[in-house]
C-alpha cells in the first residue's frame, strides 16, 4: 500500500459527460501529480501541484482541470468527455516540488481510476 | 527536452533466466533515475533508484546503475521468477517523473 488513495476504482460514463477523480496523498507529501495512461500513449504526465499551488503542466487536454486543496487532496475534472478519454488516471504524490539539486525524490503512485467512455 | 528511451517489449523468459530490460535517457541536468513496476491490474510501485552517477539501486534482486558517460540506467536480474511478470518502466526525475515507454515482461515455469 503506498498510502496514495484514489477514487473511485472504476468509471462508466457518456460521451460530453463531465467526471471528477479523486486523490488523496500519503501523509505530508506535498506534491500530487496527475497522469494519464492509455495503449497509445503510454504514461503521459498531465499535471503537478504543489501546497495547493499549480508547479508544472504536461499534455493536460483545455477540457480537463484540476486543482490542489488546503487539505492537500486534489481532484482531476474531465469534461466534454470523448471516446479517447477512456484511458487509466493515476495520481501520484511525494514530500517536495522535486526540482533543484539533491532534492529529486521518488513519487509514489496510487492504485489508478479506470475511465471508461461509451 | 529530458527523455527516457527503453527497449520494446514483450520480453519472454524462462524461470531462473538472467533479465536485462535496456534503458537510455537524455537529461541537461543530472535527474534521478529510477525503475518503477505495473503488476497487472495495479498501480505504479517504485522498484529501485538511483540519485547520482555510478550509484547502484538494488531491491528483490534486481539492479541497475547510473551510468553518466553512457546515459543508460539498465536493469538487470540474475534470475527471474514466475512472479516476476509485469511491465517496468525507466523514468528520470526533473521534478515530475518522466517515463518511459514500458517493457512487458513475460517469465514461464
Amino acid at each position: 500500500d503506498s498510502g496514495v488513495t484514489q477514487t473511485p476504482k472504476h468509471l462508466i460514463t457518456a460521451t460530453g459527460q463531465r467526471v471528477t477523480l479523486r486523490c488523496s496523498p500519503r501523509s505530508g507529501d506535498l506534491s500530487v501529480y496527475w497522469y494519464q495512461q492509455s495503449l497509445d500513449q503510454g504514461l503521459q504526465f498531465l499535471i503537478q501541484y504543489y501546497n495547493g499551488e499549480e508547479r508544472a503542466k504536461g499534455n493536460i487536454l483545455e477540457r480537463f482541470s484540476a486543482q490542489q486543496f488546503p487539505d492537500l487532496h486534489s481532484e482531476l475534472n474531465l469534461s466534454s468527455l470523448e471516446l479517447g478519454d477512456s484511458a487509466l488516471y493515476f495520481c501520484a504524490s511525494s514530500p517536495n516540488h522535486g526540482q533543484g539539486q539533491g532534492i529529486n525524490t521518488e513519487a509514489f503512485f496510487g492504485q489508478g481510476t479506470r475511465l471508461t467512455v461509451v | 527536452g529530458n527523455s527516457v528511451t527503453q527497449m520494446e517489449g514483450p520480453v519472454t523468459l524462462s524461470e531462473e533466466a538472467f533479465l536485462t530490460i535496456n534503458c537510455t535517457y537524455t537529461a541537461t541536468g543530472y535527474p534521478s533515475l529510477f525503475w518503477y513496476v505495473q503488476y497487472p491490474g495495479e498501480g505504479l510501485q517504485l522498484l529501485l533508484k538511483a540519485t547520482k552517477a555510478d550509484d547502484k539501486g538494488s531491491n528483490k534482486g534486481f539492479e541497475a546503475t547510473y551510468r553518466k558517460e553512457t546515459t543508460s540506467f539498465h536493469l538487470e536480474k540474475g534470475s527471474v521468477q514466475v512472479s516476476d511478470s509485469a511491465v517496468y518502466f525507466c523514468a528520470l526525475s526533473e521534478g515530475k517523473l518522466i517515463f518511459g515507454t514500458g517493457t512487458r515482461l513475460q517469465v514461464f515455469p
